[in-house]
């Protein structure tokens, strides 16, 4: 059974600062990877989406990498704002019908 | 384009009662899912379905029942609610990758 795991569990940081947060999962055998972005009271919202061929994908300020062979993926946030301050998820899929989350990891951006 | 709705938003249940939790997308999607969501666990998949008319179970499947009677819609159904049933349950909706959620409803089970 795949495992999906994030840490930290809670990171608080003062704005502007560059951070890093980490997933991993033990089944390397994956279709794609996805990374969302969770405000409190509502729903899941796609940030970025790597596909298993791929090593990283962009928007703005957020960069993803995905390293399968060693079951690893990072979120980076450049120049971080308070706006960015939510619950960041992690899921891995095995084809595009079973996912499989972490349990997030909870950002808190300081002015 | 509303995306992913659902309804209700809220609700209490006493143990034993049952209820539907109706989702809707508008966005034409084969893949529907329905997920739970408790503090510290993440989200676990319960059923999915890949088309009109299929459904399938997920990782936690036990007390829960579905049907997708029609495209745009997907019901999840608790027969007889339980005190380990009080969730938040998200709904979501996919093409072939990015999954769209729903905003999800509080259930408690008293």
């Amino acid at each position: 059974k795949q495992e999906v795991t994030q840490i930290p569990a809670a990171l608080s940081v003062p704005e502007g600062e560059n951070l890093v947060l980490n997933c991993s999962f033990t089944d390397s055998a994956i279709y794609n990877l996805q990374w969302f972005r969770q405000d409190p009271g509502k729903g899941l919202t796609s940030l970025l989406l790597i596909q298993s061929s791929q090593r990283e994908q962009t928007s703005g300020r957020l960069n993803a990498s995905l390293d399968k062979s060693s079951g690893r993926s990072t979120l980076y946030i450049a120049a971080s704002q308070p706006g960015d301050s939510a619950t960041y998820l992690c899921a891995v899929s095995h084809n595009f019908n079973k996912f499989y989350f972490g349990s997030g990891t909870k950002l808190n951006v300081k002015p | 384009n509303a995306g992913v709705t659902q309804t209700p938003k809220f609700r209490v249940l006493k143990t034993g009662q049952s209820m539907t939790l109706l989702c809707a997308q508008d966005m034409n999607h084969e893949y529907m899912y329905w997920y739970r969501q408790d503090p510290g666990m993440g989200l676990r998949l319960i059923h999915y379905s890949v088309g009109e008319g299929t459904t399938a179970k997920g990782e936690v499947p036990d007390g829960y029942n579905v049907s997708r009677l029609k495209k745009q819609n997907f019901l999840l159904g608790l027969e007889s609610a339980a005190p380990s049933q009080t969730s938040v349950y998200f709904c979501a909706s996919s093409g072939e990758d990015t999954q769209y959620f729903g905003p999800g409803t509080r259930l408690t089970v008293l």
